[in-house]
C-alpha cells in the first residue's frame, strides 16, 4: 500500500539557517504529493503540493520536487524565520486512492 | 478559495453522551469529505470516507456505530460521537474534496474533544 516516511525530529533551528525536512514515498501508479503544515492547535494548511514527476511545488519560500527516481519530496526553505515553528507532515494521495496518507510529521522550532 | 470549517472548535463532554461535530465546504462543493483523528504529537489517521448521499466507508478498526457519519448535502459532513467515553478525547479533523478527480484535500480547523 501507499506510505509515507518523514525524517524524525524535532528539528531545532536559528532563524535564517537553511531548512531540509525528508519525504520518502511508496506508491502505486503516480501519486500526487502534498506538504501540509500545522500550528499549534489549529488544523493543517496546504503548503505546497506536485502532481507528477519533476515538478516543483513552492509557496512563501518553502520548495520542494518531487523525484520519482529517489521517491522523494524533500522539503526545503533557505533561510527559515521563527513564524515558521510548526509541525510539517508529508502526504501523498493517488488518484485511485481516496484516502490522504501522511507521514509522522516533523516538529520545527526557530529560535531568534 | 477552498476554506472549510468546523464546529464547534472545541467541546467538552461528559462520558455516555454523544457529541456532534459539523464540516462544512464553505466556498465549495465537496463530493467527498473525509474525517481524521489525531492523538497529540501523532499524525493523522483516517477514520472515514463520507460521499454525499451515501453511507459512509469506515477504515478498519473504526467503530460505525460510535462514530455516525452523515453526509446529507454537497457542503455539510456531520460526525457524531456516540456513548463517547474519555478514550475518545482527541483532535478530529475533516477534510473536503471538491471533485471525484481532485487530488488537494482542503482541511478544516480541528475539533478537540475532551470527554471527562
Amino acid at each position: 500500500g501507499n506510505s509515507v516516511t518523514q525524517m524524525e525530529g524535532p528539528v531545532t533551528l536559528s532563524e535564517e539557517a537553511f531548512l531540509t525536512i525528508n519525504c520518502t514515498y511508496t506508491a502505486t501508479g503516480y501519486p500526487s504529493l502534498f506538504w501540509y503544515v500545522q500550528y499549534p492547535g489549529e488544523g493543517l494548511q496546504l503548503l505546497l503540493k506536485a502532481t507528477k514527476a519533476d515538478d516543483k511545488g513552492s509557496n512563501k519560500g518553502f520548495e520542494a520536487t518531487y523525484r520519482k527516481e529517489t521517491t522523494s519530496f524533500h522539503l526545503e526553505k533557505g533561510s527559515v524565520q521563527v513564524s515558521d515553528s510548526a509541525v510539517y507532515f508529508c502526504a501523498l494521495t493517488s488518484y485511485n486512492n481516496n484516502d490522504m496518507r501522511f507521514g509522522a510529521g516533523t516538529r520545527l522550532t526557530v529560535k531568534p | 478559495g477552498a476554506v472549510v470549517s468546523q464546529h464547534p472548535s472545541w467541546v467538552i463532554c461528559k462520558s455516555g453522551t454523544s457529541v456532534k461535530i459539523e464540516c462544512r465546504s464553505l466556498d465549495f462543493q465537496a463530493t467527498t469529505m473525509f474525517w481524521y483523528r489525531q492523538f497529540p504529537k501523532q499524525s493523522l489517521m483516517l477514520m472515514a470516507t463520507s460521499n454525499e448521499g451515501s453511507k459512509a466507508t469506515y477504515e478498519q478498526g473504526v467503530e460505525k456505530d460510535k462514530f455516525l457519519i452523515n453526509h446529507a448535502s454537497l457542503t455539510l459532513s456531520t460526525l457524531t460521537v456516540t456513548s463517547a467515553h474519555p478514550e475518545d478525547s482527541s483532535f478530529y479533523i475533516c477534510s473536503a474534496r471538491a471533485t471525484e478527480g481532485a487530488v488537494t484535500q482542503y482541511f478544516g480547523p480541528g475539533t478537540r474533544l475532551l470527554v471527562l
